[in-house]
């Protein structure tokens, strides 16, 4: 089974700044993948960025990036030059063997004016 | 091309009554999953369907749930005997088999939001 820990109830960053989402995980599969979600106020949950679990390179897509830290366990978020529209709610995800998405409780980011 | 969609987008029942919620995943994609999202939390896993495998069913939280698919295409999860503690928005996902399985992000469908009075 998977277990995927975001330890961050809420954050609060200034526009333009920069803002890491800790995202931890647990399993025993030798392959998988990490997803991050983000969730606006409407509720629909928009696919950000992915991580497989031999890539070398650290994920980026446009202003998003994934610290990937596979001896660690973690798969943080980085949100670089945050804007208004970045208030949301954010999940981080690991998929295994077992093809199930198990996600994290969440972080909810406040981008302040 | 169209999204992932579902009915109804809302759903208020009193509680004992069944109600049947409905996804039509993307056109193509042969893996399904239902989630449930309580207020405020993250997403709870309730069932998965690939193609014409056996469904991973190991999320269903009681035997008042349960869901089916007609081949890759439509989905119903129903809930009978509703209970208080149903209210929740249903998620439904699908994602194309690629051939590396880990790395096809799931698409969401904006949810029904079903309240149980």
């Amino acid at each position: 089974a998977q277990k995927i820990t975001q330890t961050q109830p809420g954050m609060f960053v200034q526009e333009k700044e920069a803002v890491t989402l800790d995202c931890t995980y647990d399993t025993s599969d030798p392959s998988y993948g990490l997803f991050w979600y983000k969730q606006p106020s409407s509720g629909e949950m928009i696919f950000l960025i992915y991580q497989g679990s031999y890539d070398q390179q650290n994920a980026t897509e446009g202003r998003y990036s994934l610290n990937f830290q596979k001896a660690r366990k973690s798969a943080n978020l980085v949100i670089s030059a945050s804007q208004l529209g970045d208030s949301a709610m954010y999940f981080c995800a690991m998929r295994g063997y077992d093809y199930k998405l198990s996600f994290g409780a969440g972080t909810t980011v406040t981008v302040r004016a | 091309g169209a999204g992932v969609s579902q009915s109804p987008s809302n759903k208020v029942t009193e509680k004992g009554k069944d109600v049947e919620l409905r996804c039509d995943p993307i056109s193509g994609h042969t893996a399904l999953y239902w989630y449930r999202q309580r207020l405020g939390q993250g997403l709870e896993f309730l069932i998965y369907f690939q193609g014409n495998s056996a469904p991973d069913k190991s999320g269903l939280p009681s035997d008042r749930f349960s869901a089916e698919r007609t081949g890759e295409s439509v989905s119903t999860l129903t809930i009978q005997r509703t209970q208080q503690e149903d209210s929740a928005v249903y998620l439904c996902a699908s994602s194309s088999r690629a051939l590396d399985i880990y790395n096809s992000p799931l698409h969401f469908g904006n949810g029904t939001r079903l309240t149980v009075t």
